[in-house]
């Protein structure tokens, strides 16, 4: 089955400074990477996504790439804002639609 | 964009009483919904994968018996801790697709469950 690795586990980053995320996956087959992002208490939010025919989507301060060759992908999020504060997970999906989740990244931006 | 809702949001139940949560989509017709649970500070795990009006196709070592899924229409399903015991004292969040919301899987709030 897919397993996917995401790097790393914690981040503190000064307000207004950049923050990546990185994520691996193992399953050539997946062809679909979602972004969630989860504050303390509440389900998982959709911050973006991207399928494998892409390679690169950006929606405002946020982006990610995907590099299928090396089975890798990223979320970036610049000028972050104390607000971006929570856990992102990223996760891996094929035609059967079940994600495989990272295990998260706790971000922290500090004012 | 497609809204999830859950309810209860928060439950506490006494050792052997069996709890329902409710999972609906609220602006889409969820052809798939799936259920996870989650630990304090962990990522989230799979328990099931619905399709209205099937039967839930359950991960391995998640008990069928014990976690019982019903999904009688397009924006409602179920999940159902039978007998429950403080160790399925969890984070339960729902997620659906399907319809408007084609492949991206939107998640419901979570329902805390507290078993004593």
């Amino acid at each position: 089955g897919e397993n996917v690795e995401q790097h790393p586990s914690t981040l503190s980053v000064q307000e207004g400074d950049s923050a990546v995320i990185k994520c691996t996956y193992s399953d050539s087959a997946s062809n679909y990477f979602p972004w969630y992002k989860q504050e303390l208490g509440k389900g998982p939010q959709l911050i973006i996504d991207i399928r494998s025919n892409v390679g690169e989507k950006k929606d405002q301060r946020i982006a990610v790439t995907l590099n299928k060759t090396a089975k890798h992908f990223s979320l970036h999020i610049t000028e972050t804002q104390p607000e971006d504060s929570a856990v992102y997970f990223c996760a891996a999906s094929s035609s059967n639609y079940k994600l495989t989740f990272g295990k998260g990244t706790l971000l922290t931006v500090n004012p | 964009g497609a809204v999830v809702s859950q309810h209860p949001s928060r439950v506490i139940c006494k050792s052997g009483t069996s709890v329902k949560i409710e999972c609906r989509s609220l602006d889409f017709q969820a052809t798939t919904m799936f259920w996870y649970r989650q630990f304090p500070k962990k990522s989230l795990m799979l328990m099931a994968t619905s399709n209205e009006g099937s039967k839930a196709t359950y991960e391995q070592g998640v008990e069928k018996d014990k976690f019982l899924i019903n999904h009688a229409s397009l924006t409602l399903s179920t999940l159902t801790v039978t007998s429950a015991h403080p160790e399925d004292s969890s984070f339960y969040i729902c997620s659906a697709r399907g319809g408007l919301a084609g492949d991206t899987q939107y998640f419901g709030p979570g329902t805390r469950l507290t078993v004593l």
